[in-house]
């Protein structure tokens, strides 16, 4: 079955530490990829996007990711996290050669950054 | 910026009642997505709608979930009799064409006693 791991549950980090969260997903098809950020009491929101091209992915706030087809990852990454970064971050991916149109989402990784 | 909307935000109803979730997805945007979170538990997929129709379900999504989209604006979740198990935040998404990023609503915490 499709599914997508998120292997930080909770992290703690103080600020301008470096971020890296990982995102792995079972699908051998094409695949589009996302990282959504949700600020407490607020909605889900896109952070960024991959469908082709560069495997390097550039988004709001700072926020990079990495797609490595070989091993089935899309992490998100960040030199140096602030405090207003506190929120949980969700992995979703899209596996669109199979012509569906839903989400698979990973189970989010809670990120705190202590002032 | 245009957003997803989404009311209640909180619904409390007791087991057995129907109740209907509302959403209004950005005015232009042609495909419509329901999903849900139990707590504790991962962001599921149930239902996407285009063009008056389910286009694609879950399996979580029986025949005690309906979807509607009753006028141009709105797009309703209904759950005919509800069970503890549907206890969950249950999120509206839309999105312009078919493949392209979803965007999703606050969510309406249904609460089943």
């Amino acid at each position: 079955a499709q599914s997508v791991s998120q292997h930080n549950h909770h992290v703690i980090l103080s600020e301008a530490a470096s971020l890296e969260l990982g995102c792995n997903y079972s699908y051998g098809g094409t695949v589009n990829l996302f990282w959504y950020v949700q600020y407490p009491g607020q909605h889900l929101q896109l952070l960024l996007k991959y469908f082709s091209g560069d495997p390097l992915v550039k988004g709001i706030k700072g926020f990079e990711a990495e797609f490595i087809k070989s091993k089935f990852s899309f992490n998100l990454r960040k030199p140096s996290v602030q405090w207003s970064d506190t929120a949980e971050y969700f992995c979703a991916v899209n596996p669109s050669t199979s012509g569906t149109y839903k989400y698979i989402f990973g189970t989010g990784t809670r990120l705190k950054v202590l002032a | 910026e245009p957003e997803v909307t989404q009311t209640p935000s909180h619904q409390v109803t007791q087991m057995g009642q129907e109740v209907i979730l509302r959403c209004v997805p950005i005015s232009n945007h042609l495909y419509f997505y329901w999903y849900r979170q139990i707590l504790g538990q991962k962001v599921e997929f149930l239902v996407s709608f285009y063009n008056n129709e389910i286009s694609e379900k879950s399996e979580i999504f029986d025949d005690q979930f309906s979807v509607e989209r009753p006028d141009g604006s709105n797009f309703t979740l209904k759950i005919r009799s509800t069970k503890l198990e549907d206890s969950a935040m249950y999120f509206c998404a839309s999105s312009p064409f078919y493949g392209y990023e979803q965007y999703f609503g606050p969510g309406t915490r249904l609460t089943v006693t």
